[in-house]
């Protein structure tokens, strides 16, 4: 069964506004991780943040956790039409084994 | 960088037909997943390995196996292709010990008709 789900699940911003996207979980994990999907291609990872961390950024990126509540955050700050993509949350679960579970996406778009 | 080359882009299959589907991975990565993906769904686990010859099954395993005798190849195998395996197939490998992410490969859209 999967794992997360992100919420919305379709986002439409103007050019220069934040976007924040967020990503709820079932069970315990090692660490959560974002990553984007133009049409048509391979999934391309944006950020990791282990379940010791609460707040991670990267370059317009920042991501926060917060295991108590099962939930993580992505926000990209001053949006471009180039952000415009499918973006899911990923846990990669506790106990051994290290299975990627995968959400089911959510779309953004960032009207120019 | 890390490249992970699916063998197809598209591939069209008749029913009934053993498929395989190919991974390369250049990074000495640990761990290879493979995935479907189809619209409304998002991505589901179909099987993941952890070593050479070390395989786990994800959500939906049913009517595929896999192979990784070698670190860098891992296959999907479609043993007898139904129309309900028409998908987009994606590929990936990450480090391992969770230390990194996952790098996919383009994907391969499978048609079984």
């Amino acid at each position: 069964s999967q794992q997360g789900e992100e919420d919305p699940q379709a986002l439409s911003i103007q050019e220069g506004e934040n976007a924040t996207m967020n990503c709820s979980y079932k069970t315990s994990i090692n660490n959560l991780q974002w990553y984007r999907q133009n049409s048509g291609r391979g999934l391309v990872h944006l950020i990791l943040i282990r379940s010791n961390e609460r707040e991670k950024h990267s370059g317009r990126l920042r991501v926060t956790l917060d295991t108590s509540k099962k939930s993580s955050s992505l926000l990209i700050t001053a949006s471009r039409a180039a952000d415009t993509a499918s973006y899911f949350c990923a846990t990669g679960l506790q106990g051994g084994s290290e299975k990627l579970v995968f959400g089911k996406g959510m779309k953004l778009t960032v009207n120019p | 960088d890390v490249k992970v080359t699916q063998s197809s882009r598209y591939l069209v299959k008749r029913t009934g037909e053993k498929v395989f589907l190919e991974c390369v991975q250049d990074m000495d990565h640990e761990n290879m997943f493979w995935y479907r993906q189809d619209p409304g769904l998002g991505l589901r686990l179909i099987y993941f390995s952890y070593d050479v010859k070390m395989k786990e099954k994800g959500d939906i395993p049913e009517g595929y196996s896999v192979s990784r005798e070698k670190k860098e190849r891992f296959s999907l195998i479609l043993e007898s292709a139904s129309t309900n395996q028409t998908s987009m197939y994606l590929c990936a490998s990450s480090l391992g010990r969770g230390l990194s992410g996952a790098f996919f490969g383009q994907g391969t859209r499978l048609t079984v008709v």
